[in-house]
C-alpha cells in the first residue's frame, strides 16, 4: 500500500536559514510526488510536483528512489515561507503526509 | 489556474440532521473528485473517490450509507452526512482533476462541519 511518512511535525528555523522538510514514502512502482502547502486560514496550493523538476517560491524537491525520498528544501528560509507544508503520493488518488508546520522567525 | 469551489464554508446542524456540501469546478470539466476529512492539526484523509455517472469509491472505514457521494455532472459533486452526531464534526475538502486541469488534483477551500 502507498504511504507516505513526515517525520517532523514541526520545524523552526531563523530567517535566512536553509529549510530542509522531510518526506518519505513506500510505493513498489513508479511515483508521482507532491508537495502542497496551506497557509492559515487559505485551502491548500499546489507547491510543486518533482516531474515538473521546478523551482517555485525558491523551494526545490527532488526525487531519490533510493532512499524513497523526496525532501523539500529552501536555501534561503523567509517569514512568509511560515505555512504547514503536506507531501503527498498520487497513483489512482492522492494520500498526504501527516504534515510539517514551518515556522520561520525573524 | 483551475478553480474550486464548496458550498457552505461552513454549517452548524443539531444531532440527527443531514447536511449536504456542495464541490463544484469552476473552470475545467472534473472527471474525477475527492473527497477528504481533516480533523484539527491532523492531515487530510482521503474518504472517498468519485467519477463522474459512477458510485463512488470509499476508503476502508468510511461509512458509505453515512456519507453519500453523488457526482452527477462533469462540475458538481456533492457530500451528504447523514444523521449527523457530533463526532461527524470536521472539516471537510473536496478536489477535482479533469479535462483543463491535467493531472493536478484542485482543493476546494472546504466546509467546516459543527454538529451541536
Amino acid at each position: 500500500a502507498q504511504r507516505v511518512t513526515q517525520p517532523e511535525k514541526l520545524l523552526s528555523v531563523f530567517k535566512g536559514a536553509p529549510v530542509e522538510l522531510k518526506c518519505n514514502y513506500s510505493y513498489s512502482g513508479s511515483p508521482e510526488l507532491f508537495w502542497y502547502v496551506q497557509y492559515s486560514r487559505q485551502r491548500l496550493q499546489l507547491l510543486l510536483r518533482h516531474i515538473s523538476r521546478e523551482s517555485i517560491k525558491g523551494f526545490t524537491a527532488d526525487l531519490n528512489k533510493g532512499e524513497t525520498s523526496f525532501h523539500l528544501k529552501k536555501p534561503f528560509a523567509q517569514e512568509e515561507d511560515s505555512a504547514m507544508y503536506y507531501c503527498a503520493l498520487s497513483i489512482n488518488d492522492m494520500r498526504f503526509g501527516a504534515g510539517t508546520r514551518l515556522t520561520v522567525k525573524p | 489556474g483551475a478553480v474550486v469551489s464548496q458550498h457552505p464554508s461552513w454549517v452548524i446542524c443539531k444531532s440527527g440532521t443531514s447536511v449536504k456540501i456542495e464541490c463544484r469546478s469552476l473552470d475545467f470539466q472534473a472527471t474525477t473528485m475527492f473527497w477528504y476529512r481533516q480533523f484539527p492539526k491532523q492531515s487530510l484523509m482521503l474518504m472517498a473517490t468519485s467519477n463522474e455517472g459512477s458510485k463512488a469509491t470509499y476508503e476502508q472505514g468510511v461509512e458509505k450509507d453515512k456519507f453519500l457521494i453523488n457526482h452527477a455532472s462533469l462540475t458538481l459533486s456533492t457530500l451528504t452526512v447523514t444523521s449527523a452526531h457530533p463526532e461527524d464534526s470536521s472539516f471537510y475538502i473536496c478536489s477535482a482533476r479533469g479535462q483543463g486541469a491535467g493531472e493536478t488534483q484542485y482543493f476546494g477551500p472546504g466546509t467546516r462541519l459543527l454538529v451541536l
